[in-house]
């Protein structure tokens, strides 16, 4: 079974920290992805990467950024945290090849004070 | 206009019936069709992936796709307490890096 595993499932922050989200892969996937999803907003895509060192900006990327700088693992960092990034922070892989699906870790509750 | 679309709900369906479960897209290109299980305060979980035209049963799970219709469902029978979740239809757009693009769910209340 695909395992995905995310750093922490609660967190909290102040406004103004820097924080990151890390999420580890154990299935030699090349996609990796990260969401936020928020009521009545569904998931929303923030970064994805398909290969070590490789990014895209999502449909929400600002005040984030990521880093991959090994296959298994991507991280999502929030430069400067603020109380509007208080949400569901959710990280997902998939294989490149095959229109495979996207299966996805327990989620990190983040709360901005 | 929303590119994928579902009911929000709640459906509200007796034990033992039939749910079922509908979502509309509007890429025409689309090549991959997922549906997820969602508990209150869980992730998504994958039930279903389809991506011919017609349905895929798996136990008591079956998902249809009408690709002339950009139409896809899922239909869940004998529906248990337990499959009260809410639920995510998730559509692959054509090109490469499986994006997926996901409803916002259809919530899903089975009454005992």
């Amino acid at each position: 079974d695909v395992k995905v595993t995310q750093s922490s499932r609660y967190l909290v922050k102040r406004t103004g920290e820097k924080v990151f989200l890390e999420c580890v892969q154990d299935m030699d996937h090349e996609n990796m992805f990260w969401y936020r999803q928020d009521p009545g907003l569904g998931l929303r895509l923030i970064y994805f990467s398909y290969d070590v060192k490789m990014k895209e900006k999502g449909d929400i990327p600002e005040g984030y950024s990521v880093s991959r700088e090994k296959k298994e693992r991507f991280s999502l960092i929030l430069e400067s945290a603020s109380t509007n990034q208080t949400s569901m922070y959710l990280c997902a892989s998939s294989l490149i090849r095959g229109n495979q699906p996207q299966h996805f870790g327990d989620g990190t509750r983040l709360s901005i004070l | 206009q929303k590119e994928v679309e579902q009911n929000s709900g709640p459906l509200s369906v007796p034990e033992g019936a039939i749910a079922s479960l509908n979502c509309t897209y509007s890429d025409r290109v689309s090549q991959s069709f997922f549906w997820y299980r969602q508990y209150s305060g869980k992730s998504p979980e994958l039930i279903m992936s389809i991506y011919s035209n017609g349905d895929k049963e798996d136990g008591r799970f079956t998902a249809q796709l009408n690709k002339a219709s950009q139409y896809v469902s899922l239909l869940i029978r004998d529906s248990q307490p337990s499959d009260s979740a809410t639920y995510l239809c998730a559509v692959g757009l054509a090109g490469g890096y499986q994006k997926v693009t996901f409803g916002t769910g259809t919530k899903l209340q089975v009454i005992p």
